[in-house]
């Protein structure tokens, strides 16, 4: 079955710090990857999408994301976390039908 | 402004009601999407439409219908069937895969519909 994991419920980062935010898919053929986030209350906004033979895709505010196709992994990262970054963190896939499969969420916590 | 516009934000229905949630977008989408989003959960699909007049169960469609009468609009019912409606409810829209696989999806604020 095609789908998106998401490992890690909550992720805590000191301000300052870099962050990770964990994704593995399983998909067949070439993936389409995205990462969104969550504001409380509000609909989701769109960071970033992996770009087929880039392994590292820069998105908005800062964040990028590494693509690894051996270890069939998109994970979200920032060098520098910020107090403002704090929300939950989607990551999707989407399949060759449109159907769009998102994983669970990662609440990221950013401690001042 | 281009966009996707739910209404309303919040909803509140008597147990046993037939409620309907509207999703409208001017964005000249042909795709568009509605997800169910419970704490834990994350999103996951009820139903989605490629092009007018066609839709397709996702993952959760029990208890749900929808129409695709008009390539803008997208509402959502969600019928008595549905066992535990109270959640909050996200429409998306994007362009067809075969334009360009990796185009990302918009959203819109959402609706927070309360079953009492």
């Amino acid at each position: 079955a095609q789908s998106v994991a998401q490992p890690e419920d909550q992720v805590n980062v000191a301000e300052g710090n870099p962050l990770t935010v964990k994704c593995t898919y399983s998909v067949s053929g070439n993936p389409y990857l995205f990462w969104y986030v969550q504001y409380p209350n509000r609909g989701l906004q769109f960071l970033l999408k992996y770009i087929t033979g880039d392994n590292l895709v820069k998105g908005s505010y800062g964040f990028e994301a590494e693509f690894n196709k051996s270890q069939t992994s998109f994970h979200l990262k920032k060098p520098s976390a910020l107090v403002s970054d704090s929300a939950l963190y989607f990551c999707a896939v989407r399949l060759r039908d449109d159907k769009i499969i998102f994983g669970k969420g990662t609440r990221l916590h950013i401690l001042p | 402004d281009g966009g996707i516009t739910q209404s309303p934000k919040y909803l509140f229905r008597k147990e046993g009601q037939n409620v309907t949630l509207s999703c409208e977008q001017n964005l000249n989408h042909d795709a568009m999407y509605w997800y169910r989003q419970d704490p834990g959960q994350g999103l996951r699909l009820i139903y989605y439409s490629q092009i007018v007049n066609d839709f397709q169960k996702g993952d959760i469609a029990e208890g749900y219908s929808v129409s695709r009468e008009k390539k803008e609009s997208f509402p959502l019912t969600v019928t008595s069937a549905q066992k535990n409606p109270t959640a909050f409810y996200l429409c998306a829209s994007s362009i067809h895969s075969f334009e360009g696989g990796n185009t990302e999806a918009f959203f819109g604020q959402g609706t927070r519909l309360t079953v009492v």
